[in-house]
């Protein structure tokens, strides 16, 4: 039972263009959001988070929006870039799972062209 | 500042035996977290471990246990491991005092069952 879904197994962007990557989530306890971007043989590495207090965290090129409601959450990249090409992970944790116990999605690979 | 070091990257072992792994977390990071990675899984958490108290567990059978020193470096141990065993271990460590922070991954340790 993936409470962390991520639908799209592969996304292709060019350069310059936005990316945008989804996320969607079945617990309501959830209530902290990450996103991490992984190459191959390293560890993920974190790019931004949303507290589920707010609805949109900006961080340079990244801005990840958050609609409760609907319990979804997406990653946008702007513009896109060649070394932005990775998988991505979404990744949630909850009240009732103090501390860092995330729940990873089963990631997106982005590939962006020049 | 050091990152998360995990201890040895690469590792084959026969089945039936057992594997301690470890991991030294960012300084004054306490909470330190493991995960497995798989093909067909994805990023499954393990258990995090916070001031040498294990906090949360994920749904992995007994085989799989791990400790955290004083110092919070940790280490986990499978025992009588099996082919479905193989699989890129994370550790991740951060704050976690109370409110939401992220958490920061090794490069992870590439463990082989044969």
């Amino acid at each position: 039972d993936q409470q962390v879904k991520q639908n799209s197994p592969s996304l292709s962007v060019q350069e310059g263009r936005i990316s945008i990557l989804n996320c969607d989530y079945t617990n309501s306890m959830f209530d902290y959001f990450l996103w991490y971007k992984k190459y191959p043989a390293e560890g993920p590495t974190f790019l931004i988070s949303i507290s589920s207090i707010k609805d949109k965290n900006e961080d340079g090129r990244f801005t990840v929006f958050l609609n409760k409601s609907a319990k979804h959450l997406s990653l946008h990249i702007v513009p896109s870039q060649p070394g932005d090409s990775a998988v991505y992970f979404c990744a949630a944790s909850g009240w009732e799972k103090a501390g860092t116990a995330l729940i990873f999605g089963k990631g997106t690979t982005l590939s962006v062209s020049s | 500042k050091a990152g998360v070091t995990q201890t040895p990257r690469y590792l084959i072992k026969t089945r039936g035996q057992q594997v301690t792994l470890s991991c030294s977390p960012i300084s004054g990071h306490r909470s330190v977290s493991w995960y497995q990675q798989t093909p067909g899984q994805g990023l499954q958490f393990l258990f995090e471990y916070f001031s040498e108290t294990q906090r949360n567990k994920g749904n992995f059978p007994g085989r799989f246990s791990g400790r955290q020193f004083s110092n919070s470096r940790s280490e986990m141990n499978v025992s009588t491991l099996e082919l479905g065993d193989s699989a890129l271990y994370l550790c991740a460590s951060s704050h976690a005092t109370g409110m939401r922070t992220e958490a920061f991954f090794g490069q992870g340790t590439r463990l082989t069952v044969v």
